[in-house]
């Protein structure tokens, strides 16, 4: 099994380009989650999908993030227009409802996003 | 609150235990877990223990849980350099949304 694919692994970008990341889960899961890990405020849940559809995301910080998971092995996080402050490195994790594990959330490498 | 506290950081020598502690919120979450991330790394699962359980041991690792207190720690036995990293807790409240500790940073002092 390939683990959670994320891409870009890096991202260099000026303010105001609209900036997107990819996820393509572990084949079979089917809850992703997207987070957002800073220094000063650690790991923060953006928004989590079950079977594809939106559970939660009252973690977005604002209107100009969005997700969207088009089918079950594919999601993208789209920041439009960037600012700085959303620099950080943005982890999807996938899990399987059923089964044994515990709801274990399996952690992708992560985007590296730098907003100048 | 629903903050999750860990402190942040431990030093350790080479061949010591290291005990990484975490103060949990939900009396109710069904599941704790620690996970581990390297520098520059995603987050990998450690382990995990189930919330009817008081104590699991796997290898060097063993995770004590006090309910009562709402107390996890995670204590790795015979310290080496390759386990210095960010530990993080996290609890799973029933439903899938985990909610993450702050991380503590272990250092093992060669």
């Amino acid at each position: 099994d390939a683990g959670v694919i994320q891409s870009p692994r890096h991202e260099v970008t000026e303010m105001g380009q609209e900036v997107t990341l990819r996820c393509k889960p572990i084949s079979g899961h089917d809850y992703l989650f997207w987070y957002r890990q800073t220094m000063m405020r650690g790991l923060e849940l953006l928004i989590y999908f079950n079977n594809n559809v939106p559970i939660d995301d009252s973690g977005m910080p604002e209107d100009r993030f969005s997700a969207k998971m088009p089918n079950a092995s594919f999601s993208t996080l789209k920041i439009q227009p960037s600012e700085p402050r959303d620099s950080a490195v943005y982890f999807c994790a996938s899990s399987l409802a059923a089964g044994g594990g515990g709801k274990t959330q399996y952690f992708g490498p992560g985007t590296r996003l730098l907003v100048l | 609150g629903e903050d999750v506290e860990q402190s942040l950081f431990l030093s350790v020598r080479e061949g010591d235990s290291s005990v990484i502690n975490c103060t949990y919120t939900d009396s109710s979450s069904t599941y704790l877990y620690w996970y581990k991330q390297e520098p520059g790394a995603g987050l990998q699962l450690l382990t995990y223990i189930f919330s009817n359980m008081d104590m699991k041991q796997d290898q060097r690792l063993t995770v004590l849980l006090n309910k009562k207190d709402k107390h996890l720690s995670l204590r790795i036995a015979d310290t080496q350099t390759g386990d210095s990293a960010i530990y993080f807790c996290a609890e799973s409240r029933g439903t899938y949304k985990y909610i993450f500790g702050t991380g503590t940073r272990l250092k093992v002092l060669a």
